[in-house]
């Protein structure tokens, strides 16, 4: 296996539009997490699976956002009419149950709203 | 609520000497700490951690600090190298929960040949 991977990497939409991402976690990590970051922050927690059940959502991510994660391995993530302020780095990440906690981050997906 | 702060933005340093990065955080929960690196088009690469009930981990040329009393971390790479360039963001978590990490703003390393 080699890591976390997201597709696609860059996405332009026109506000307004639906836009879908997927993360593939590394196949063996049962807990899955989406954050997006901005220029000049931080990435921002925005959700979190374990197995195929979402257990926690930011406040962050508003009834425009959904993410499913169907058979407890791939996740994607839908934002629907978007708006320019959702252009962002949206990272997915993976790990295993452990109490280091230790996350392993795919390359993420930029989206340009314009 | 900034609860992870990291308040310089950049720091240069010459090559071979120490680099020092700081990390404040506000919530007590929090219990375990994590520094990751970040190289432009590339997500956060894991780093080095610790827990709370620790002071000090080491990893190579990498330390990290903890000193809970004063809410702050810090990561020590010695000797600095050119490749260390890079964007070092610190993150904690409160291990109870989900394990999601808040982050801080990050701070921009460059290490000068």
């Amino acid at each position: 296996d080699t890591g976390v991977s997201q597709d696609p990497r860059h996405k332009i939409t026109k506000r307004g539009q639906n836009v879908t991402f997927r993360c593939d976690p590394i196949s063996e990590h049962n807990r899955l997490y989406w954050y997006r970051q901005t220029l000049g922050q931080g990435p921002e927690f925005l959700t979190y699976f374990q197995n195929e059940a979402q257990l926690e959502k930011s406040r962050l991510l508003s009834d425009r956002f959904s993410a499913e994660r169907p058979k407890g391995s791939f996740s994607t993530l839908e934002i629907q009419r978007t708006e320019q302020g959702d252009s962002a780095m949206y990272l997915c990440a993976s790990s295993l149950p452990d109490p280091r906690n230790e996350q392993f981050f795919g390359p993420g997906t930029r989206l340009t709203v314009l | 609520d900034q609860q992870v702060k990291q308040n310089s933005p950049s720091l240069s340093v010459q090559e071979g000497r120490i680099s020092i990065l700081n990390c404040d955080y506000t919530n007590s929960m929090f219990d375990y700490f994590l520094w990751y690196k970040k190289y432009p088009a590339e997500g956060p690469t894991f780093l080095i951690s610790i827990s709370s009930i620790k002071d000090k981990n080491e990893d190579g040329r990498f330390t990290v600090f903890l000193n809970k009393s004063a809410k702050h971390l810090s990561l020590h790479i010695v000797p600095s190298q050119p490749g260390d360039s890079a964007v070092y963001f610190c993150a904690a978590s409160a291990t109870g929960n989900t394990g999601k990490l808040i982050f801080g703003q990050g701070t921009t390393l460059q290490v000068k040949p």
